[in-house]
């Protein structure tokens, strides 16, 4: 399968506790994002790299959390002191360079749950 | 304030009728509408997009319109199949943005009835 991959598919932790997720964009695609989606909600854009720049970030990701993308490959988001407004799907994606329309390949997506 | 909204969460319509599922936006700055489906414990996968210099375009059973003067967009799935009974989010994506940076509505959940 040559898809988007994220790992894990579901962090269960307590609050307070660090939890770092994984993604592997397709390939090809040096653009890659990262979403936060909560129930009952469309997908929130967190941040956006091209090959290994993090370019932009949105103000809903706080201090607390950090994403890197070294090598321009995988790419890791990292969530320091996990509250319990954390709760939510994590979706990462990515897109080849020159795409006009902006189409999002997504991965199945990582489920966090702070208790 | 929410720049994308999609005011019906739910939609039940019988195989083989029409679907239709609108979308309203605010931000004139928005220049392609995107239309993702869902489908449980997968992420979004896009479905059809269109420019906002054209008002409509179709692929097999999907169309999405556009109507910028009213600033809404709706996606018509015809005939319905029980296989598109899905979450559908509709996305816009600003000018001058990075290509990948799209706000998203809540999104309707279409099921489609035997």
């Amino acid at each position: 399968d040559t898809g988007v991959s994220q790992d894990p598919r579901h962090k269960i932790t307590k609050r307070g506790q660090n939890v770092t997720f994984r993604c592997d964009p397709i390939s090809e695609h040096n653009r890659l994002y990262w979403y936060r989606q909560t129930l009952g909600q469309g997908p929130e854009f967190l941040t956006y790299f091209q090959n290994e720049a993090q370019l932009e970030k949105s103000r809903l990701l706080s201090d607390r959390f950090s994403a890197e993308r070294p090598k321009g490959s995988f790419s890791t988001l990292e969530i320091q002191r996990t509250e319990q407004g954390d709760s939510a799907m994590y979706l990462c994606a990515s897109t080849p360079q020159g795409g006009i329309s902006g189409e999002l390949f997504f991965g199945e997506g990582s489920r966090l749950t702070v208790l | 304030d929410q720049q994308v909204k999609q005011n019906s969460p739910s939609l039940s319509v019988q195989e083989g009728r029409i679907s239709i599922l609108n979308c309203d936006y605010t931000n004139s700055m928005f220049d392609y509408f995107l239309w993702y489906k869902k489908y449980p414990a997968e992420g979004p996968t896009f479905l059809i997009s269109i420019s906002s210099i054209k008002d409509k375009n179709e692929d097999g059973r999907f169309t999405v319109f556009l109507n910028k003067s009213a600033k809404h967009l709706s996606l018509h799935i015809v005939p319905s199949q029980p296989g598109d009974s899905a979450v559908y989010f509709c996305a816009a994506r600003e000018h001058n943005t990075n290509a990948g940076k799209s706000t998203f509505g809540d999104g309707t959940t279409l099921t489609v009835k035997p």
